[in-house]
C-alpha cells in the first residue's frame, strides 16, 4: 500500500540553526500539507500546497517557515532560524485530487531545538 | 470551522464494541464529518467519513444523527490495536481553490482497551 515517508526520523540542531524536513508524498497526489504536534498538545495545520504554490497557511506559519517541491517527489519543510519552541513532531500528509477526501500522514519528524 | 465536542478518554474491554460520540451542533449543511485517529508514536490516520447516511468501511462505521448534530463512531470489537486517540472533525468539500482541505484538529477522545 503506498504511504506518505518522512526523514529524518528524529533531528537535533542548535537554536537558530536552518532545518530540512524531507517528506516522500503518496506518487500521484495533488495537495501537500504540513502539520506540527508540540508535545503534549494537538496537532495543528501550518500550510497547505497545491499546484507548485501555498494555498493556505497558518499564523504559526511565519516568514521563518517555507515550502518547496524541488522536484516531482519531494515536499520540503524550512526553517530558517529555529527557536526553542519550534521543538514539536512535524507531519507532512497528502491528499489524491479535489474529489479525495483522506489525508494521507507520513511517520512524522521530531525536531528538538537545543 | 464548525466545533465539535468529544470526551476526553474513554475506556472498553477488547473484543466488546465501542462507541465513541462528538457533538456538533453549529454543523452547517455543507459540512462533512470526518473521523481521525492517532496511535502512539505515529502520524494521524483516516478512518471514516460521512455527510448525512451511517457509513460503514472495513475500520468502523460512523452513525450520524438525524439533525446531523451529533455522531458516533462505532468500533464494532475493539482490539488493543483501536487504543489511540480518536479526533471528529468537520469538514467542507473542497471545491476549486476555495478551500483547501486543511483538517483542524481538536484534543479528540483517548481511547484506552483493557485486554
Amino acid at each position: 500500500e503506498p504511504e506518505v515517508t518522512q526523514t529524518p526520523s528524529h533531528q537535533v540542531t542548535q537554536m537558530g540553526q536552518e532545518v530540512i524536513l524531507r517528506c516522500v508524498p503518496i506518487s500521484n497526489h495533488l495537495y501537500f500539507y504540513w502539520y506540527r504536534q508540540i508535545l503534549g498538545q494537538k496537532v495543528e495545520f501550518l500550510v497547505s500546497f497545491y499546484n507548485n504554490e501555498i494555498s493556505e497557511k497558518s499564523e504559526i506559519f511565519d516568514d521563518q517557515f517555507s515550502v518547496e517541491r524541488p522536484d516531482g517527489s519531494n515536499f520540503t519543510l524550512k526553517i530558517r532560524s529555529t527557536k526553542l519552541e519550534d521543538s514539536a513532531m512535524y507531519f507532512c500528509a497528502s491528499r489524491g485530487t479535489v474529489l479525495s477526501y483522506e489525508q494521507y500522514f507520513g511517520p512524522g519528524t521530531r525536531l528538538t531545538v537545543t | 470551522d464548525a466545533k465539535t465536542t468529544q470526551p476526553n478518554s474513554m475506556e472498553s474491554n477488547e473484543e466488546e464494541p465501542v462507541h465513541l460520540p462528538c457533538n456538533h451542533s453549529t454543523i452547517s449543511g455543507t459540512d462533512y464529518i470526518h473521523w481521525y485517529r492517532q496511535l502512539p508514536s505515529q502520524g494521524p490516520e483516516y478512518v471514516i467519513h460521512g455527510l448525512t447516511s451511517n457509513v460503514n468501511n472495513r475500520m468502523a462505521s460512523l452513525a450520524i444523527a438525524e439533525d446531523r448534530k451529533s455522531s458516533t463512531l462505532i468500533l464494532h470489537r475493539a482490539t488493543l490495536r483501536d487504543a489511540a486517540v480518536y479526533y471528529c472533525i468537520l469538514r467542507v468539500p473542497h471545491h476549486g481553490s476555495s478551500n483547501t482541505g486543511k483538517l483542524i484538529f481538536g484534543q479528540g477522545t483517548t481511547l484506552q482497551v483493557k485486554p
